[in-house]
């Protein structure tokens, strides 16, 4: 089946690394995302990661992606207050129609 | 590089009406797409147009809604009649191609309220 799940809520101080996890069903999922959703805005592709690829780093951002467990994990590190969004983790599948399945998003809040 | 456009930004009908919505994709994007978001859900997609052919609209419920993209360019969503259930955010996105859905990107979305 088709599913993707994350944590509802994150808080995180401000300065400290934020790690969002998500996981997903189905095992022949060709690409990973993570997209960042800003109040009243559209869906911002973040970074994406091929599902033969472990690891990808870009600035600020880390992904990690486990096959073996479907676990996929968005690292931030030194989180500011424009950090705060909701994040959603999706998945792509290896087929003709490549539809993309989000999950439900984690909300990302920042203490002071 | 302008982004994709999306109107109206809001709308507010009564349950019954129809109602219309307008997007117009990345100059040179051949795939658009129209998500449905659900306060609290993530985007579901509803349709995927590669040109102005339909390549998925499993998730469409086809006896009200509809979508078109005639001459490969903008597309509009329809709704008619609307249900309470539909109020939502409706996105629409573009890439490339199908193939390069990772260069996918989205609108502001138009917020619909049906009460």
């Amino acid at each position: 089946g088709e599913d993707v799940e994350q944590s509802l809520f994150l808080s995180v101080r401000e300065g400290d690394s934020s790690v969002i996890n998500c996981t997903y069903t189905d095992s022949s999922s060709t690409y990973l995302y993570w997209y960042k959703q800003e109040p009243g805005a559209g869906l911002q592709l973040l970074t994406y990661i091929f599902s033969n690829m472990d690891m990808k780093q870009d600035q600020r951002l880390t992904v990690l992606l486990n096959k073996k467990d479907k676990h996929l994990s968005l690292r931030i590190a030194d989180t500011q207050t424009g950090d705060s969004a909701i994040y959603f983790c999706a998945e792509k599948f290896d087929s003709s129609a490549s539809k993309i399945i989000f999950g439900s998003g984690t909300r990302l809040s920042i203490r002071p | 590089e302008a982004g994709v456009a999306q109107s109206p930004r809001y709308k507010i009908i009564e349950k019954r009406q129809s109602v219309a919505f307008w997007c117009n994709p990345i100059s040179g994007h051949a795939t658009l797409y129209w998500y449905q978001q659900i306060l609290g859900q993530g985007p579901k997609l509803l349709i995927q147009f590669q040109n102005n052919g339909v390549v998925d609209d499993s998730q469409l419920p086809k006896d009200r809604f509809s979508a078109e993209r005639l001459k490969g360019v903008d597309s509009t969503l329809k709704i008619q009649p609307a249900k309470l259930e539909d109020s939502a955010v409706y996105l629409c996105a573009s890439s490339p191609s199908s193939d390069r859905s990772y260069e996918q990107y989205f609108g502001p979305g138009t917020r619909l309220t049906v009460t």
